[in-house]
């Protein structure tokens, strides 16, 4: 496999469930993000791992808990979400993160509706 | 502020004809980098082009180009010859050299629907 993969594709959830998103690179990158996409919103930053260390938090709720075990693996734990979570939420990674001149390589993301 | 605009909400074509996305960003930095990313109705946003703000130079990749002028701070996307296969949402995004580059602010995007 090459690339970015999320799993899984969509998730549909009720409000005190506990689920957990999953990323994967096979790029060989160092860094790895979570983004948020919602409808008729730009794309939001939530976390940003580096070296398998949190490097940002972007004033995510609690109910979002990021977790990196190293550099090729994100997790996204959910928990008591809000139908207001429901959005696109979108992988990504980079080689390094504190280069500008290092693009973003985005996975397929995962379509998370909130019931 | 940092801000990027795409005033383009939703653009409709027909196959072979040329289209221009345009794209307007605002920041106090002298130094910064810009980008486009196509996202196609499977998901993923696919990195496209950066340029840097030193690099006023225009680029072009097959069909696509792009124009860049920092005296209007816009940098625009032309898709010429365009094709079914180019339907997707288009994403314009700026970093601040001061930043690394995940902290890219996206324009709200651009939707082109090219028809056959």
């Amino acid at each position: 496999e090459t690339g970015v993969t999320q799993t899984p594709r969509h998730l549909v959830m009720g409000m005190t469930n506990k689920k957990s998103l999953k990323c994967e690179q096979h790029l060989g990158h160092n860094a790895m993000y979570w983004y948020k996409q919602s409808a008729k919103k730009p794309l939001e930053l939530m976390f940003v791992y580096n070296f398998k260390e949190q490097t940002e938090n972007n004033s995510v709720p609690s109910r979002f808990s990021p977790e990196c075990p190293n550099s090729s693996h994100l997790f996204l734990h959910l928990h008591t979400l809000q139908p207001e979570d429901s959005a696109l939420y979108l992988c990504a990674s980079s080689q390094d993160w504190d280069k500008n001149n290092s693009p973003l390589h985005f996975g397929n993301g995962t379509r998370l509706t909130v019931t | 502020a940092q801000k990027v605009t795409q005033a383009q909400t939703e653009i409709s074509v027909v196959e072979k004809e040329d289209v221009t996305l345009d794209c307007v960003y605002e920041t106090r930095d002298t130094t910064y980098y810009l980008f486009w990313y196509k996202q196609p109705p499977s998901g993923e946003l696919v990195f496209l082009i950066r340029r840097n703000s030193f690099d006023e130079q225009n680029e072009i990749s097959g069909r696509y180009s792009w124009n860049f002028q920092k005296s209007t701070s816009s940098f625009n996307f032309t898709i010429t010859a365009s094709q079914v296969v180019d339907s997707a949402v288009y994403f314009c995004a700026l970093s601040e050299a001061r930043d690394s580059s995940y902290k890219l602010i996206f324009g709200s995007g651009t939707r082109l629907l090219v028809r056959p």
